[in-house]
């Protein structure tokens, strides 16, 4: 399976404040994801990070608030911006189509534990 | 909402006895995916099941998959402590199979 780093494991913020997360992969995917996780519930896709484009937000969820970047096909980032304690959730890449896994399996990072107060 | 549901919530149960979780999902799909979750951290993939297999099993996991039913279930065999976790099914569609989340089913196992 891929290993999958985030940056950072959790943080606490201001209101009105901005943080960009990192996905790390060691080795090339085809995919990558971003998902939310609010506290007590499931998970839900933030967006598909693609590779030198533009990332396809899932509904609900706009490029202003959260901007991806994914310039590599190891690396991705997500911006949660202008924050509202509404936000404060776990954040997690996702990564599939790595050359050990068949192309669907998909394996998720460690999380990034946001407080917004 | 496109969530999938998962019953039941809660499970709880004795060390040595078998937990089933059952998951139902709305669209069509590409294949069915395990994970489990330890009190909020990551998540570790435990199974993919492909639309066009019935029953998949690995170690003490059996899987299995009514695409007629939009159903499936998981089964944990000989239950220990250390299983104790939420276990979510989440569905893959789509060219980029993305993945559409149950709402999971947190299982206590007792020692």
């Amino acid at each position: 399976s891929a290993v999958i780093s985030q940056k950072p494991s959790r943080d606490i913020c201001q209101r009105g404040t901005s943080l960009t997360i990192q996905c790390q992969v060691d080795s090339q995917v085809t995919m990558m994801f971003w998902y939310r996780q609010q506290p007590g519930q499931s998970l839900t896709l933030i967006a598909t990070a693609n590779q030198g484009s533009e990332a396809t937000y899932e509904s609900g969820f706009v490029i202003d608030k959260f901007p991806i970047s994914r310039p590599n096909l190891t690396f991705s980032t997500l911006t949660v911006s202008n924050m509202s304690p509404e936000d404060s959730s776990i954040y997690l890449c996702s990564v599939s189509g790595n050359v050990f896994a068949g192309p669907d399996t998909q394996y998720f990072g460690p999380g990034t534990r946001l407080t917004v107060l | 909402s496109q969530q999938g549901e998962e019953d039941p919530q809660a499970l709880s149960i004795q060390e040595g006895e078998n937990a089933t979780m059952n998951c139902s999902y709305k669209t069509s799909i590409n294949n069915l995916q395990w994970y489990r979750q330890n009190s909020g951290r990551g998540l570790v993939h435990l199974i993919l099941i492909r639309s066009n297999e019935r029953e998949k099993h690995s170690g003490r996991l059996r899987v299995t998959l009514d695409t007629s039913k939009k159903s499936s279930s998981l089964l944990i065999t000989a239950s220990r402590a250390a299983d104790t976790a939420s276990y979510f099914c989440a569905t893959g569609s789509g060219a980029t199979n993305k993945l559409i989340f149950g709402t999971g089913t947190l299982l206590a196992v007792q020692p």
